[in-house]
């Protein structure tokens, strides 16, 4: 399997743009999750789904993000607008769907707004 | 709600020395533990995980953890480092019956030769 795949690799933004995050999970996988990684706040959940459906998106800063999953095999993470402060590293996860299971991640997106 | 404490943010090491990267977490309910790590610009990848029975989990790479639910501790361990597995590791807790991790800050492991 080639793991979870998500592009783009690197985004540099204008603050104000949208930006589009997009994620393919594992095939198989009926859980996906979104992390955002940054020096000051470390590792943070922001939303996940499971069967395609939003379960927890509690960690969503704001309003101006957004999570959408159509179908099992694609997820996307959108902010819009952008500021300086969403700079960071997003990474996307997938599992089976069982608890317990393990998280397989991605490369993740490394997004800087200027 | 919970949460997990990595005590030290850098643990530096001689090649082929020991070494112990301490976790603690706190949870009112029965949890599921797990060890991860992060080499440079890639994501995490699973290194052991607790989800009940012998508190002794060995994982990959020759790292092992133990589960001690009175000191509510998962400490990892190597006997014996190697310069590739100088990384970030993250402990990272979830309740028994929920998907969703509770990661810690990170630790970053250096070894030198």
């Amino acid at each position: 399997d080639a793991g979870v795949i998500q592009s783009p690799r690197h985004e540099v933004t204008e603050m104000g743009q949208e930006v589009t995050l997009r994620c393919k999970p594992i095939s198989g996988h009926n859980s996906l999750f979104w992390y955002r990684q940054t020096m000051m706040r470390g590792l943070e959940l922001l939303i996940y789904f499971n069967n395609n459906v939003p379960i927890d998106d509690s960690g969503m800063p704001e309003d101006r993000f957004s999570a959408k999953m159509p179908n099992a095999s694609f997820s996307t993470l959108k902010i819009q607008p952008s500021e300086p402060r969403d700079s960071a590293v997003y990474f996307c996860a997938s599992s089976p769907g069982t608890v317990g299971e393990t998280q397989y991640f991605g490369p993740g997106t490394r997004l800087l707004v200027l | 709600a919970q949460s997990v404490t990595q005590l030290d943010s850098q643990v530096p090491v001689f090649e082929e020395a020991p070494v112990e990267l301490r976790c603690n977490y706190s949870s009112s309910v029965s949890v599921y533990l797990f060890w991860y790590v992060q080499y440079p610009n890639q994501g995490l990848q699973l290194l052991l995980k607790y989800l009940s029975g012998s508190t002794l989990v060995k994982g990959i790479n020759g790292f092992e953890a133990e589960f001690n639910k009175s000191q509510t501790s998962f400490h990892l361990r190597k006997p014996s480092v190697h310069i590739s597995d100088t990384a970030e590791y993250f402990c990272a807790v979830s309740s028994s019956g929920f998907q969703k991790l509770v990661f810690g800050t990170g630790t970053r492991l250096l070894v030198s030769p």
